[in-house]
């Protein structure tokens, strides 16, 4: 079975501190994406990672930054944490083989931001 | 652009068929998926449709027309274990998914 875990389920933070998310996926897939899902938004991307020190932007990247040195780990980073930070984050991961791939995710983490 | 319309909530009784909507516009379009999510966790893949048709897979089904930009999901036979959000979700023309914003379905005894 595939496994994708992440550091936290749950984190509490202040405005303005810096967060680090870190997710590991145990099948050597090829892709990475980080997502954050908020009440009636459903999931928005905000970076995906195709390969090791590979990164793109997804739909919402402002305010995050990211890093994957080793193909099982990719990180989120927060660098100055606001409240409207306050959410779930997901972290996913998908064969390279065929583009229809499922992802599979990880147990996410709730953030809230005070 | 792209867009993709599900009901919030649905509310189903235990035993019955319940049907979840998904309606989608977009340019591009490589296939669209299903999943379900339990409150608090991780979503889970459900299934994945690229034709047009019916697709079976025990107790849950998927159908996909992309002429009418529309699918369903059917769950039949409910438990109260289905109680969840499901989720879909387009892959688009550059393989990147697209999501709905979930419908959660409550079922009652």
């Amino acid at each position: 079975d595939v496994k994708v875990t992440q550091s936290s389920r749950y984190l509490v933070k202040r405005t303005g501190e810096k967060v680090f998310l870190e997710c590991v996926q145990d099948m050597d897939h090829e892709n990475m994406f980080w997502y954050r899902q908020d009440p009636g938004l459903g999931l928005r991307l905000i970076y995906f990672s195709y390969d090791v020190k590979m990164k793109e932007k997804g739909d919402i990247p402002e305010g995050y930054s990211v890093s994957r040195e080793k193909k099982e780990r990719f990180s989120l980073i927060l660098e100055s944490a606001s409240t409207n930070q306050t959410s779930m984050y997901l972290c996913a991961s998908r064969s390279g083989g065929g583009e229809t791939d499922t992802q599979y995710f990880g147990p996410g983490t709730r953030l809230t931001v005070l | 652009g792209q867009n993709i319309d599900q009901p919030t909530e649905m509310t189903a009784t235990e035993g019955a068929i319940v049907q979840i909507n998904c309606t989608y516009q977009t340019s591009g379009f490589n296939g669209l998926f299903w999943y379900q999510q339990h409150a608090g966790e991780a979503p889970t893949f459900l299934s994945y449709n690229v034709l047009d048709g019916l697709e079976e897979k025990g107790r849950f089904s998927s159908f996909l027309s992309r002429s009418k930009g529309y699918s369903y999901l059917l769950l039949k036979e409910l438990q109260m274990k289905d109680s969840a959000s499901y989720l879909c979700a387009l892959l688009d023309s550059n393989y990147q998914l697209i999501w709905g914003a979930g419908t959660k379905l409550i079922i009652k005894p």
